[in-house]
């Protein structure tokens, strides 16, 4: 079975800190994907990125950036200069790899406080 | 603009009565459709997989016969809330995959039972 965890439920910082989420995962696939969403108050689910797990290189998206370590199972996101938009919930998800947009085994999320 | 969309986006409803939320693919075809349910402050719980022209495949713990889900076109996927109760009162989501890419999810429903 898959499973998803975001260790940490809340994460509070002040305006321009940089600020990680950690996501660590567990498959028996040997392919599959990797996503994170955003969700503001609103409650649409913003998708920020997917990454296949034959794809260990790191990315950056402006101030985004994340780190697949496919040794200890993680999938961590960082937003770097944090900012009060950034204030929202954020999700990393699974899915199996027969076809990415397949069902998405969601972490429990981490909410983002960004002061200012 | 959005490629999947949602209605109603907010809707309250009196105890036992019936609520459909309404999910339609914008643009492409969609055989299948998840739907999802989010209580406050938790993570999205894949509720069942809407398959058009056949029947839906739920998940465990979830009651098929109060969520009932049609797909009956490659656009369109209803999920009724039947016999509302207030515990049934959560957000809605549902999503419509597409091969290779990342799937697109509606703007969500948030339903208040009272």
């Amino acid at each position: 079975a898959q499973k998803v965890t975001q260790a940490q439920t809340e994460i509070s910082v002040v305006e321009k800190e940089d600020v990680t989420l950690d996501c660590v995962y567990e498959t028996r696939d040997t392919t599959y994907y990797l996503f994170w969403y955003k969700q503001p108050p609103s409650g649409e689910l913003v998708f920020l990125i997917r990454r296949n797990s034959f794809d260990e290189q790191n990315e950056i998206s402006g101030r985004y950036s994340w780190n697949f370590q496919k040794s200890t199972s993680s999938f961590n996101f960082t937003i770097t200069a944090s900012q009060v938009v950034d204030s929202a919930v954020y999700f990393c998800a699974l899915s199996e790899a027969r076809a990415a947009g397949n069902k998405l085994t969601f972490g429990g999320g981490t909410r983002v406080l960004v002061k200012p | 603009g959005a490629v999947v969309s949602q209605h109603p986006s907010r809707v309250i409803c009196k105890s036992g009565t019936s609520v459909k939320i309404e999910c339609r693919s914008l643009d492409f075809q969609a055989t299948t459709m998840f739907w999802y349910r989010q209580f406050p402050k938790q993570s999205l719980m894949l509720m069942a997989t809407s398959n058009e022209g056949s029947k839906a495949t739920y998940e465990q713990g979830v009651e098929k016969d109060k969520f009932l889900i049609n797909h009956a076109s490659l656009t369109l996927s209803t999920l009724t809330v039947t016999s509302a109760h207030p515990e049934d009162s959560s957000f809605y989501i549902c999503s419509a995959p597409r091969l290779h890419r990342e799937a697109f999810f509606g703007q969500g429903t948030r339903l208040t039972v009272v």
